[in-house]
């Protein structure tokens, strides 16, 4: 079966480091990978899709890049964090054509 | 480009009671529609889907959902709730035949009271 594993799921960052998380997704080959943003009350914002190694698609400029270096992992960076960074990253995998597989979550908080 | 709204921000309603989560959408083609919860600090975990077929869903623990293509909603219901059922709900839409990245809704909290 398939499974999504997304680390840390909590981090506190100070402003103007830089960040890393990682996705990575067991079971399958060639998912569509997505990075998500959840503030509360305003739902799901995304943030990066991608669909194969190498290929990222941008939603929304930001302080934020993506890179996808092997078929299932899906990192998240920033070279320097900003307050309006923190909130609640989701990391996400579909096959082709249906519904989506949600990692647990990072909780971050820029200070 | 497709588009969700959940009419609902919160819905507090007491154990027992029934409960409809409401759901609009807006699309120029076909779409899959779908239902996820998401207890706090978690990730999402889908409740039910339409992809095809028959306009009613369910899901394994009593969750509802009719598709209905005249009027663009796709509302979650339960007869009966539990006060484990308290969590966010969200709404996402899909276009069918193409390639899939989900819009979500603003989701609804569920506020079940004893």
């Amino acid at each position: 079966s398939q499974t999504i594993h997304q680390w840390p799921a909590t981090l506190v960052q100070p402003v103007g480091s830089p960040l890393s998380l990682e996705c990575t997704v067991e079971g399958t080959s060639n998912p569509n990978l997505y990075w998500y943003r959840q503030a509360a009350g305003r739902g799901l914002q995304l943030l990066f899709y991608s669909v194969g190694i190498g290929q990222i698609s941008s939603e929304v400029p930001q302080n934020l890049s993506a890179s996808r270096p092997q078929d299932r992992q899906f990192i998240l960076s920033s070279k320097k964090l900003l307050l309006s960074d923190s909130g609640f990253y989701l990391c996400a995998w579909s096959p082709q054509y249906t519904e989506a597989f949600f990692g647990q979550g990072t909780r971050l908080t820029v200070v | 480009a497709q588009s969700v709204t959940q009419l609902d921000s919160q819905v507090p309603v007491f154990e027992e009671a029934p409960v409809e989560l409401r759901c609009n959408y807006s699309s120029s083609v076909s779409v899959y529609l779908f239902w996820y919860v998401q207890y706090p600090n978690q990730g999402l975990q889908l409740l039910l889907k339409y992809l095809s077929g028959s306009t009613l869903v369910e899901s394994i623990n009593g969750f509802e959902a009719e598709f209905n293509k005249s009027q663009t909603s796709f509302h979650l219901r339960k007869p009966s709730v539990h006060i484990s059922d308290t969590a966010e709900y969200f709404c996402a839409v899909s276009a069918s035949g193409g390639s899939y990245i989900p819009t979500f809704g603003r989701g609804t909290s569920l506020i079940v009271h004893p």
